[in-house]
C-alpha cells in the first residue's frame, strides 16, 4: 500500500520556470512531512519541511504548500535552475522517529 | 563534522550468499535507520535502532537483519541473497529528539546479487 502517492514521475522545466511537484498522503497520524533532493551517488538530503498546523512554508526559492483537509501537499521551485536538476522526494512521518514514508520520486530536469 | 559513512559503497554478491553492511552515524546521533532504494520500490524503511535497541521495523523478510553497537555503529545483514535484494542500502543517523529532528543520509551502500 503507498501511503505517500507522488506526482509526477519526471519532470522537464525550462531555466527560471516554476516546478511543482505534488503529494498526497492517506495516514492521519502523519505529523511531519519532508522534502529530500537527491543527486546521482549521493544519499537524500533535507531540503525543506512542513507540519500540518502551517499552511506554507517559503524558504529561498523552495516552497511547501499543506492542505491538511485534502491530506494533500506540494513543492514549488520557484526560478528552477539547472542545478537543481536531481530527483525529489516527498514524505512523511509520525511520531517523531526515523521511520519516514517515501513518495515514489520526481526526477526534474531543468533544461537551459 | 563528518557526514554519515557507509561502507562498502559497493559490492557485488552471489544468491545465497550473506552480506554485512556497515554505518557509522554523525558524531553525538544515535538514532539510526537503514533504507531499500530501488528504481520499481523507491526507497523503504528497514528498521531503527536507538542504543542499540530496534525500535522499529519495516515490511522485508526476517533475511534482513540489524544491530546498533554501544557506540551508535550500525550494521545490516541480509541472508540468502535474492536477485531482487539488488539495491541502494541507505543509513541516516539523527539526534534523539522527537520534534522534527533532521535525519541525515549516508551515500550509500550498492549491492549487486549476481
Amino acid at each position: 500500500q503507498q501511503q505517500v502517492k507522488q506526482s509526477p514521475q519526471s519532470l522537464i522545466v525550462q531555466k527560471g520556470g516554476i516546478s511543482i511537484i505534488n503529494c498526497a498522503y492517506e495516514n492521519t497520524a502523519f505529523d511531519y512531512f519532508p522534502w529530500y533532493q537527491q543527486f546521482p551517488g549521493k544519499g537524500p538530503a533535507l531540503l525543506i519541511a512542513i507540519r500540518p498546523d502551517v499552511s506554507e512554508k517559503k524558504e529561498g526559492r523552495f516552497t511547501i504548500s499543506f492542505n491538511k483537509s485534502a491530506k494533500q501537499f506540494s513543492l514549488h521551485i520557484m526560478d528552477s535552475q539547472p542545478g537543481d536538476s536531481a530527483t525529489y522526494f516527498c514524505a512523511a512521518r509520525s511520531g517523531g522517529y526515523q521511520k519516514v514514508t517515501f513518495g515514489i520520486g520526481t526526477k526534474l530536469q531543468v533544461i537551459p | 563534522k563528518a557526514g554519515v559513512t557507509q561502507t562498502p559503497r559497493y559490492l557485488i554478491k552471489t544468491r545465497g550468499q550473506q552480506v554485512t553492511l556497515s554505518c557509522s552515524p554523525i558524531s553525538g546521533h544515535r538514532s539510526v535507520s537503514w533504507y531499500q532504494q530501488t528504481p520499481g520500490q523507491g526507497l523503504q524503511f528497514l528498521f531503527e535502532y536507538f542504543s542499540e535497541t530496534q525500535r522499529n521495523k519495516g515490511n522485508f523478510p526476517g533475511r534482513f537483519s540489524g544491530r546498533q553497537f554501544s557506540n551508535s555503529r550500525s550494521e545490516m545483514n541480509v541472508s540468502t541473497l535474492e536477485l531482487g535484494d539488488s539495491a541502494l542500502y541507505l543509513c541516516a543517523s539523527s539526534l534523539p529528539r522527537s520534534d522534527g529532528n533532521t535525519i541525515y543520509f549516508g551515500e550509500g551502500s550498492w549491492l549487486t546479487v549476481v
